[in-house]
């Protein structure tokens, strides 16, 4: 299996753009998270999808912010207007099921904002 | 809400030695699960361990060992013959029973090995 894979891998913007972050879980997970890391906030939980229904978004920063999971092998995040403080690198991860189970996490996309 | 304290930001070890690093979590949920994810420089989030609250005895993977203290709320990690690879920040997490196994993370302990 490839793992989670997500696209691209490092994105330079400048501010104002609109930004798409992808991402590809691993084949029979089910719920699919979206993650922020920061060196001021640590890693922080944006979004949750379980069975592509978002059931979780209170982690999503503002209304800039919005997600989809239009099927069961894709999700995006996309960031409209983004901003210089959205400078982050931005992990996907997917897991099967229950609490126990491990998240597999993609390798991130580093996203800076200029 | 629950939250997780990893209290020690940066610690070192000389290779082949023993390292501990804590964490502690605070939660009112009787049914929950505990993880330490490693990240290497490459940034890939990996798990190490993980360990079910109702279960008394500490999980162990080779040379990584927990030692959990329930009615502490404490987590520690045990790394064993620390070896160059080890090297990475290691994080913290807890998913409540009743949180949908969404992860909250510590902030993390950053780990050095010493040749």
């Amino acid at each position: 299996d490839a793992g989670v894979i997500q696209s691209p891998r490092h994105e330079v913007t400048e501010m104002g753009q609109e930004v798409t972050l992808r991402c590809k879980p691993i084949s029979g997970h089910n719920s699919l998270f979206w993650y922020r890391q920061t060196m001021m906030r640590g890693l922080e939980l944006l979004i949750y999808f379980n069975n592509n229904v978002p059931i979780d978004d209170s982690g999503m920063p503002e209304d800039r912010f919005s997600a989809k999971m239009p099927n069961a092998s894709f999700s995006t995040l996309k960031i409209q207007p983004s901003e210089p403080r959205d400078s982050a690198v931005y992990f996907c991860a997917s897991s099967l099921g229950s609490s126990y189970n491990e998240q597999f996490f993609g390798p991130g996309t580093r996203l800076t904002v200029l | 809400a629950q939250t997780v304290t990893q209290s020690q930001p940066e610690m070192s070890v000389q290779e082949a030695e023993t390292v501990t690093l804590s964490c502690t979590y605070d939660t009112s949920e009787s049914d929950y699960y505990l993880f330490w994810y490693k990240q290497p420089p490459s940034r890939q989030m990996i798990l190490v361990i993980r360990q079910e609250a109702y279960k008394q005895q500490n999980a162990t993977e080779n040379r990584f060992s927990v030692n959990f203290q329930k009615a502490a709320k404490s987590f520690s990690l045990k790394i064993s013959d620390s070896q160059l690879g080890d090297a990475a920040m290691y994080f913290c997490a807890y998913t409540g029973d009743n949180a949908g196994n969404m992860l909250t993370f510590g902030g993390g302990t950053r780990l050095m090995v010493k040749p």
